[in-house]
């Protein structure tokens, strides 16, 4: 398998535009995460699904972001409208009870909005 | 609630030493737990986990941790550092497995030729 794969590697963006990040999770794994990790404030968890059903969106920071998972095979994160603030890196992670929980990481997308 | 602390921001030790990574957590119930590695520009990877069973958990390279449920830690140890062992170290904890897996801050490991 490929792993966990992610859209774009990096993203460069401005202030108040739209931007979607892409995910695509292990195959055969019914949990997958969002997390975002920034010096000041570590690593967060944004929002979890399981079986495609958003399960805990407490992390979303405001209603500037959503996340989808029209299937299984793959889910977007979009800020709309960005803000310097969300400069970060985001990471999506996949599981299932098979694979013993742990979380496989995909090697992020660096968003960096001016 | 659910927590987990590295009290270290930065650990650094000589190549061939023994390493130890600090964490604690707090759960109400009997918690699942992990020790992820980062290096730089990637994701973070599974180094090794403790569910149930024996308190001594073998992972990848070398690593292991072990389980005390009496002084609510589960820290990450190594008989000898290697310079590539030289990264950012993440424990978890979680009440059931798969979801709320709660992170700690993260403690980098340096190790010095």
């Amino acid at each position: 398998d490929a792993g966990v794969i992610q859209s774009p590697r990096h993203e460069v963006t401005e202030m108040g535009q739209e931007v979607t990040l892409r995910c695509k999770p292990i195959s055969g794994h019914d949990y997958l995460f969002w997390y975002r990790q920034t010096m000041m404030r570590g690593l967060e968890l944004l929002i979890y699904f399981n079986n495609n059903v958003p399960i805990d969106d407490s992390g979303m920071p405001e209603d500037r972001f959503s996340a989808k998972m029209p299937n299984a095979s793959f889910s977007t994160l979009k800020i709309q409208p960005s803000e310097p603030r969300d400069s970060a890196v985001y990471f999506c992670a996949s599981t299932s009870g098979t694979s013993g929980y742990e979380q496989y990481f995909g090697p992020g997308t660096r968003l960096t909005v001016t | 609630a659910q927590s987990v602390a590295q009290p270290e921001d930065q650990v650094n030790v000589a190549e061939g030493n023994p390493l130890t990574v600090k964490c604690t957590y707090s759960v109400s119930g009997n918690p699942y737990l992990f020790w992820y590695v980062q290096y730089p520009n990637r994701g973070l990877q599974f180094l090794l986990k403790y569910i149930t069973g024996d308190n001594l958990v073998k992972g990848s390279y070398g690593f292991e941790a072990e389980f005390n449920k009496s002084q609510t830690s589960f820290h990450l140890k190594k008989p000898s550092a290697l310079v590539s062992d030289s990264a950012l170290y993440f424990c978890a904890v979680s009440l059931t497995g798969a979801n709320n897996l709660f992170f700690g801050t993260g403690t980098r490991l340096t190790v010095i030729p």
